[in-house]
Formats: structure tokens, sequence, C-alpha cells
């Protein structure tokens, strides 16, 4: 079974602050996303990435910029935190034509 | 500009009757669709998926119908158990393609 682990469950940083969202999975997928998921807006893409070093702007890139120096390891980059950045971030991996697997996710929250 | 639309946020329904969970798509190119689960403090799983070239796929107590006319897909679950109690989210893509759009949600209530 997909194991996609995200390495913190909650975290608390202050505006302007540099954060850093990991991502590690263990099954080798080739594909890599980043969501966040806000309510009433459902999960919206931030970046993916098809492999090593290659990155793909999703639909709400501003503000984020990530890092996939490993295959199994993708991470999110909040360049200067901001209040609006509160949200729950979501990573997930994929294979060919397999459904998204997803991390359990991250809660942030930006003071 | 919200291109699926979950329009009904909660759904509560009685243990055993029938859950229909209903997503609206506004992008005509779209051509393949999906549902997902999600409890809380877990990442969405995979429920159920569809293509355009059908118009019903079925797995179990769960059950997909796409109107490609009216650009709408629903989701029946049947009977409904406790353990159906989750968020759902409808997605969709052009292709089977990585750039999936998702629908806001609707969080689903099975009493007993």
């Amino acid at each position: 079974d997909v194991k996609v682990t995200q390495s913190s469950r909650y975290l608390v940083k202050r505006t302007g602050e540099k954060v850093f969202l990991e991502c590690v999975q263990d099954m080798d997928h080739e594909n890599m996303f980043w969501y966040r998921q806000d309510p009433g807006l459902g999960l919206r893409l931030i970046y993916f990435s098809y492999d090593v070093k290659m990155k793909e702007k999703g639909d709400i890139p501003e503000g984020y910029s990530v890092s996939r120096e490993k295959k199994e390891r993708f991470s999110l980059i909040l360049e200067s935190a901001s209040t609006n950045q509160t949200s729950m971030y979501l990573c997930a991996t994929r294979q060919g034509d397999s459904p998204l697997h997803f991390g359990n996710g991250t809660r942030l929250t930006v003071t | 500009d919200q291109q699926v639309k979950q329009n009904s946020p909660s759904l509560s329904v009685q243990e055993g009757r029938i859950s229909i969970l209903n997503c609206d798509y506004t992008n005509s190119m779209f051509d393949y669709f999906l549902w997902y689960k999600k409890y809380p403090a877990e990442g969405p799983t995979f429920l159920i998926s569809i293509s355009s070239i059908k118009d019903k796929n079925e797995d179990g107590r769960f059950t997909v119908f796409l109107n490609k006319s009216a650009k709408h897909l629903s989701l029946h679950i049947v009977p409904s158990q406790p353990g159906d109690s989750a968020v759902y989210f409808c997605a969709a893509s052009e292709g089977n393609t990585d750039k999936l759009i998702f629908g806001t949600g609707t969080r689903l209530q099975v009493f007993p």
C-alpha cells in the first residue's frame, strides 16, 4: 500500500517566516503534488512534479515554491508566510493512470 | 470561477437509506471524473471514477452516474452506513491527467 508521509500534522508560524512543508513517499511514484484545502473552496492544486528537479505550476502557485531533489521527497516552501496561507496542505502522489494517493495533511496556521 | 460545483455543503441520511451526492461542472472538455472520500484528520481516499464514454459505473454499494448533456454527475451509496459519514469531493479533468479540478465537498452524515 502506498504511504505518503507529511512530516508535520500541525504547524504554527509567524507572518514573514520562511516555511517548509515536507512530503515523503515510499512507492517510487513519479508524480507528486501539493494541494491546499479550504472551506468552501475544495482542494486547489499549488504545484506538481513529474520527476526529480522538475516542477509545474498548478492553479494557485503564487507565494509558493517547491523543491524535488530526490524522487521520494517533495517540499513545499512558503518564502514569506502570510495569514492568507493559513490552510490544510495535502501532499499526493500518482503513478501512471492510477488515482491520487494523499497524505494525512499538515494544518498550517500563520499568525 | 468554480468549474466543479457541489451545491449541497451537507447531507444527512438515515442508515440503510440511499445517499445521493451531486456534482455539476461547467467545462465541456472534462471527460474523466472521480469521487474521493475524506475523514477528519486524514487525506482524501479514492472511491470511484467514470469516463465520459460511460454513463454509469458501479463498485459495490457505490454507483456513479454521469449525465453529459446536463454536465452533472452523482454518487449513490446504497445502503448507507454510519462509516460512510465523511466529506465527499468530486473531481474532474480533461483526460485522465494530473490536473484535477476538485469540487467544494459535501459533508455526509449517516445516522442510525
